[in-house]
Parts: C-alpha cells; sequence; structure tokens
C-alpha cells in the first residue's frame, strides 16, 4: 500500500522567509503526487500535481515541488512568504489512480 | 463554474440518530470521492464512486456507513446509529474520470455526535 510522510505537524517562518514543507512518499508503482492547501474552515484546495514528465512542478500561488524518486520526496516550497500562506498543507499520493492517500499535514505559521 | 457542494454544513446529532450527507459533484463529473477527517485519524478516504456505481468502498468503517448515488450526479452518505467517534469533517470532492484528474474537494460537514 502507498503511504506518505510529513515531517513536522508544524513549521514557523517568518514572512518572506522560504518555505519548506517536507513529504516523502512510499510506493510500489510510479507514483502521482499532490500538495493541497486547506484554509480554515474550507474544503482542500489544489497547489499542484506530479504525475509524469518534469520533475519540477509549478503551482499556484508561487509554490512549486520536485519529484525526487531516489529520494522518495516531493518536498513544496516557496521562496518568500505571505502572510495569506498560513494554513494547513497535505501531501497525497493517487492510490490505483483512484482514492488520494493524505499524510497528516503540516500546519504553516507566518509571522511578521 | 459552480465548484462541489455539499450539504448541510454544521450537522449536530444525538447519538443513536440516523444523519444523511449530500454531495453534489461538479457537472459533467463522473468520479466522486468521500473522505473523513478527524483529529485523531486525520484525512481517510471512505468510499469511491465511478457513475452510479462503487467500485471502492474499502474505506468505510463499519456498516452503518453507506452511500449511494443516483444519476450519475449527487451522492448520499448515510451514517446510521450514530457514534460519537463519528464526529468528523465529512468531505466530498469529485473528478472528470478515473484516473490522476485532480480532485476538486467541496466544503465538508461538520458532523458532531452528542
Amino acid at each position: 500500500a502507498q503511504s506518505v510522510t510529513q515531517l513536522g505537524s508544524h513549521v514557523s517562518v517568518s514572512e518572506g522567509a522560504l518555505v519548506l514543507l517536507r513529504c516523502n512518499y512510499s510506493s510500489s508503482v510510479p507514483p502521482y503526487l499532490f500538495w493541497y492547501v486547506q484554509y480554515p474552515n474550507q474544503g482542500l484546495q489544489l497547489l499542484l500535481k506530479y504525475t509524469t514528465g518534469a520533475t519540477l512542478v509549478k503551482g499556484i500561488n508561487g509554490f512549486e515541488a520536485e519529484f525526487k524518486k531516489s529520494e522518495t520526496s516531493f518536498h513544496l516550497t516557496k521562496p518568500s512568504a505571505h502572510m495569506s500562506d498560513a494554513a494547513e498543507y497535505f501531501c497525497a499520493v493517487s492510490e490505483g489512480f483512484q482514492k488520494l492517500v493524505f499524510g497528516t499535514g503540516t500546519r504553516l505559521l507566518v509571522s511578521p | 463554474g459552480a465548484g462541489v457542494s455539499q450539504s448541510p454544513s454544521n450537522k449536530v446529532t444525538e447519538k443513536g440518530k440516523d444523519v444523511e450527507l449530500r454531495c453534489d459533484p461538479i457537472s459533467g463529473h463522473t468520479a466522486l470521492y468521500w473522505y473523513r477527517q478527524s483529529l485523531g485519524q486525520g484525512l481517510e478516504f471512505l468510499i469511491y464512486f465511478q457513475g452510479n456505481s462503487a467500485p471502492d468502498k474499502s474505506g468505510l468503517p463499519s456498516d452503518r456507513f453507506s452511500a449511494e448515488r443516483t444519476g450519475g450526479s449527487v451522492s448520499t452518505l448515510t451514517i446510521q446509529r450514530t457514534q460519537q467517534e463519528d464526529s468528523a469533517v465529512y468531505l466530498c470532492a469529485s473528478s472528470r474520470a478515473r484516473g490522476f484528474y485532480e480532485q476538486y474537494f467541496g466544503p465538508g460537514t461538520r458532523l458532531t455526535v452528542t
């Protein structure tokens, strides 16, 4: 079965600083990988996805992620944090091209 | 266009009562998913529909949980004889088809069992 591990339940950064949220996956087949963001009392919004092709994936709101097969990682980055980036972020892997298997989430805190 | 909608947004019920949660997917989306988000368990898959059939029910936690989808559109998740551990946010998502198409999520229904 596929699984996702997100290191760090909370990450704190200052506004303007680099954002790095870590995600490692386990999969016996080539994975499809996703990052979702959840703002308070809202559903999940897709930030970006990796399916095939280019390993550096750009998403919305200035976020990007790099698929590294050798490290089984799909870390999410943003060069400069904004206060509006404060939210919970979920990494997910697609299992059998159907359901998503999610990590436990990382809450991003941005201080002025 | 309209996104995935869910109703009600909040539901408080007494232990032992039955509840129905509704999901309206994006028009034209053939795949529909239910997930549950709770503090103790994180985000868990419950059930997947392709059209009106449910080829994957593996995430339903007990036989008190059931779901149906009619007309390839609206889906209803039913929880019978609710228990306190059923308290969670129930999220619905839809996608264009089976496969790696992204899933679009609704705002969720927050269920509280007292």
